[in-house]
C-alpha cells in the first residue's frame, strides 16, 4: 500500500507553462517535504512544511500544506527545462522517525 | 566535504549471489537510511539507524540485513539475491529524526 499518492505520474509541458503536482494522503502527517530528482542522482530537498495551511515560495516554486495536513501541491510558474527532474513528496508523522515517499511526478519541459 | 558517497555505482549479480553496497557520510549525522527506488513507486525505506549500533527495519527489510558499527558508516546486505531486488538503492543521512535528507548517487544492481 502507498501511503502517498502523487498525481499526475508524468507531466510534459511547454516552456513558460505554469503546472501544479498534488500530493495526497488518508493520513496526518506532522510535516511533508519536496524533493526534486535529475537522472542519474539522489533527490535533493526543495521545501519543508510543518503547519497546516502553510505556504512557501522558492522563487518560481509554491508549495502548500493542506489545512488538514493530509495533503500538499507545488505549483511552478512560467516552467523552465531546468525544472525537469522527479519531483518526490515524502511525508513524516508523530510517531517513528521515518519519511514516507510518494510515488514520484516525472516532469519535462519541452524549449 | 563529499557529503554522502556509495559505491559501487552499477553491479550485477546472479541469482543466489550476495554482496554489500557500501555507505559513508562526512558530516556526522547520527541518522542513516537505506531506499530502494523502482520505477513509478518512489522511495521506499528498508532499513534505517538512529545512531552508531542501533538500526531498526522499514517497510522492506526482507532479503536485506545491516549494520552501523561507526557514526560514518552503514553497509547494506544482500544475501542470496533475487530478480525483485533489482533496483536502485539510495543511502540518505540526516542530522536529527523527520528532517533534510541527504542523498547519495545511488548503486544501480541488477539480479539476474
Amino acid at each position: 500500500t502507498q501511503l502517498l499518492e502523487q498525481s499526475p505520474q508524468f507531466l510534459s509541458i511547454q516552456e513558460g507553462e505554469n503546472l501544479t503536482v498534488y500530493c495526497n494522503s488518508s493520513s496526518v502527517f506532522s510535516s511533508l517535504q519536496w524533493y526534486r530528482q535529475e537522472p542519474g542522482e539522489g533527490p535533493v530537498l526543495l521545501v519543508t512544511v510543518v503547519t497546516g495551511g502553510e505556504v512557501k515560495k522558492l522563487k518560481r516554486l509554491t508549495f502548500q500544506f493542506g489545512d488538514a495536513r493530509k495533503d500538499s501541491s507545488l505549483h511552478i510558474t512560467a516552467a523552465q527545462p531546468g525544472d525537469t527532474g522527479l519531483y518526490l513528496c515524502a511525508g513524516a508523522q508523530n510517531t517513528g522517525n521515518q519519511f514516507y515517499f510518494g510515488t514520484g511526478t516525472s516532469l519535462t519541459v519541452i524549449p | 566535504n563529499a557529503g554522502v558517497t556509495q559505491t559501487p555505482k552499477f553491479r550485477i549479480l546472479k541469482i543466489g549471489q550476495s554482496m554489500t553496497l557500501q555507505c559513508t557520510q562526512d558530516m556526522n549525522h547520527n541518522y542513516m537510511y537505506w531506499y530502494r527506488q523502482d520505477p513509478g513507486m518512489g522511495l521506499k525505506l528498508i532499513y534505517y539507524s538512529v545512531g552508531a549500533g542501533i538500526t531498526d527495519k522499514g517497510e522492506v527489510p526482507n532479503g536485506y540485513n545491516v549494520s552501523r558499527s561507526t557514526t560514518e558508516d552503514f553497509p547494506l546486505r544482500l544475501e542470496l539475491a533475487a530478480p525483485s531486488q533489482t533496483s536502485v538503492y539510495f543511502c540518505a543521512s540526516s542530522p536529527q529524526a523527520v528532517s533534510t535528507q541527504y542523498f547519495g548517487p545511488g548503486t544501480r544492481l541488477t539480479v539476474l
